[in-house]
């Protein structure tokens, strides 16, 4: 079975950092492009950005509210994918997915269970 | 980046109604749409890719149509379990994009 786990949410004041791990099992995740997805509290989604798959040098894309601030990467086998968080703001709390695409491009069909931050004094 | 604006925003139908929910996109995106079903505390469940191609082991009443910038989908009897909130996303450029949602509700 196909599993992506994440983990490392929590409380972080404003300007404060955290990393976020996501472990995939069940794949080869090199072989696949990775993307964090995240949900503020009773909000839609939002794509955060991606880590491409090693064919393509695990290069990576941002989105604009979170680029500069946030920073995705893999281990050296490129079977965990992190997302750094920095200068974190109260507008960055939300549920943060990582999610993958097996069988079709860019249709996300895997999903971890989501990790929870939460940015507050 | 491409505008996906999604309605209802929400909506109630009784059980066996037929649902429908519409998306358009800010640009042609051709086909390069999917669809979400996401239950409360729950990551998002692919059912729709390439705006008309149902998942393996999703239900049949579950159905997408369109291409270009507008793009429907339909829950042809609705049932208890699909209640839930209701996204497309698009996937012609990046950053990838989302509607805001369709939550639907039993009557």
């Amino acid at each position: 079975e196909v599993q992506l786990v994440e983990s490392g949410g929590g409380l972080v004041q404003p300007g404060g950092s955290l990393r976020l791990s996501c472990a995939a099992s069940g794949i080869i995740p090199s072989d696949y492009y990775m993307d964090w997805v995240r949900q503020a509290p009773g909000k839609g989604l939002e794509w955060v950005g991606r880590s491409r798959n090693r064919p393509n040098s695990y290069t990576t894309e941002y989105a604009a509210s979170v680029n500069g601030r946030f920073t995705i990467s893999r281990d050296d086998s490129g079977n965990s994918l992190y997302l750094q968080l920095d200068s974190l703001k109260t507008e960055d709390t939300a549920v943060y997915y990582c999610a993958l695409s097996r069988s079709h491009f860019d249709a996300f069909d895997i999903w971890g269970q989501g990790t929870m931050v939460t940015v507050s004094s | 980046d491409i505008q996906m604006t999604q309605s209802p925003s929400s909506l109630s139908a009784s059980v066996g109604d037929r649902v429908t929910i519409t998306c358009q996109a800010s640009q042609d995106i051709s086909n390069f749409l999917n669809w979400y079903q996401q239950k409360p505390g729950k990551a998002p469940k692919l059912l729709i890719y390439d705006a008309t191609n149902l998942e393996t082991g999703v239900p049949s009443r579950f159905r997408g149509s369109g291409s270009g910038a507008d793009f429907t989908f339909t829950i042809s009897s609705l049932q208890p379990e699909d209640i839930a909130t209701y996204y497309c996303q698009q996937f012609q450029n990046l950053p990838l994009t989302f509607g805001g949602g369709t939550k639907v509700e039993i009557k």
